[in-house]
């Protein structure tokens, strides 16, 4: 079974800071790995994800991250935040095998202050 | 291209009323999902559909019903509501099966069970 860790429930930044919404998952199995975003009343949006190949991925709207097997990480960065970043996003991960199902972590809430 | 579309958007029930939340994909994908969406605990799995005439449980199931339709439809019932599924109810759609690239998601359905 996979599970999914987001260690930071709120996550407040000034915009044009840069900053890094942490993802820790556990997986006896290889994994692929997927950052969502959810702005307010809205449904869930795919930022980037990891299928396979080179770990550093990039994603819409200036987003990256950086798949480290080692560390079983999946951080979300981006160099500067704008005012419309603020929203929540979501790790996710499934397995590479036989399952079908999608694991989410808790949320992080990212607030852009001006 | 819609995508994968909900109805309602929005529901209020009065405790031990049923109702079924209607999920549509046009995306020929065999894949789909219903998730609930509750405050600090992200989405989490109620039933998935690998594909059309299957169904099987998620992560909470219990006070649930689904039925795929057919290939581009996937209802979830609730028999008799209770308070604790007020949530956000998502459905979702992927083509797993042939090469998983990303989930999709509807916009979501808030529910609230009074």
């Amino acid at each position: 079974a996979q599970s999914v860790t987001q260690l930071d429930s709120q996550v407040p930044v000034f915009e044009e800071a840069p900053v890094e919404l942490r993802c820790n998952y556990s997986s006896s199995v290889s994994v692929y790995l997927f950052w969502y975003v959810q702005y307010p009343n809205q449904g869930l949006q795919l930022l980037l994800k990891y299928l396979s190949g080179s770990t550093l991925v990039k994603g819409i709207n200036g987003f990256e991250a950086e798949f480290n097997k080692s560390q079983t990480s999946f951080h979300l960065r981006k160099p500067s935040v704008h005012i419309s970043d603020t929203a929540e996003y979501f790790c996710a991960v499934t397995a590479t095998g036989s399952s079908y199902k999608l694991i989410f972590g808790s949320g992080t809430r990212l607030l852009v202050r001006p | 291209n819609a995508g994968v579309t909900q109805t309602p958007k929005f529901q209020v029930l009065k405790t031990g009323q049923s109702m079924t939340l209607q999920c549509a994909q046009d995306m020929n994908h065999n894949s789909m999902y219903w998730y609930r969406q509750d405050p600090g605990m992200g989405l989490r799995l109620i039933y998935y559909s690998a594909s059309e005439g299957t169904t099987d449980k998620g992560e909470v199931p219990n006070g649930y019903n689904v039925s795929r339709l057919n290939k581009r439809e996937f209802s979830l019932r609730l028999e008799s509501a209770a308070p604790s599924q007020t949530s956000v109810y998502f459905c979702a759609s992927d083509d797993y099966d042939r090469g998983f690239t990303e989930a999709f998601f509807g916009q979501g359905t808030r529910l609230t069970v009074v």
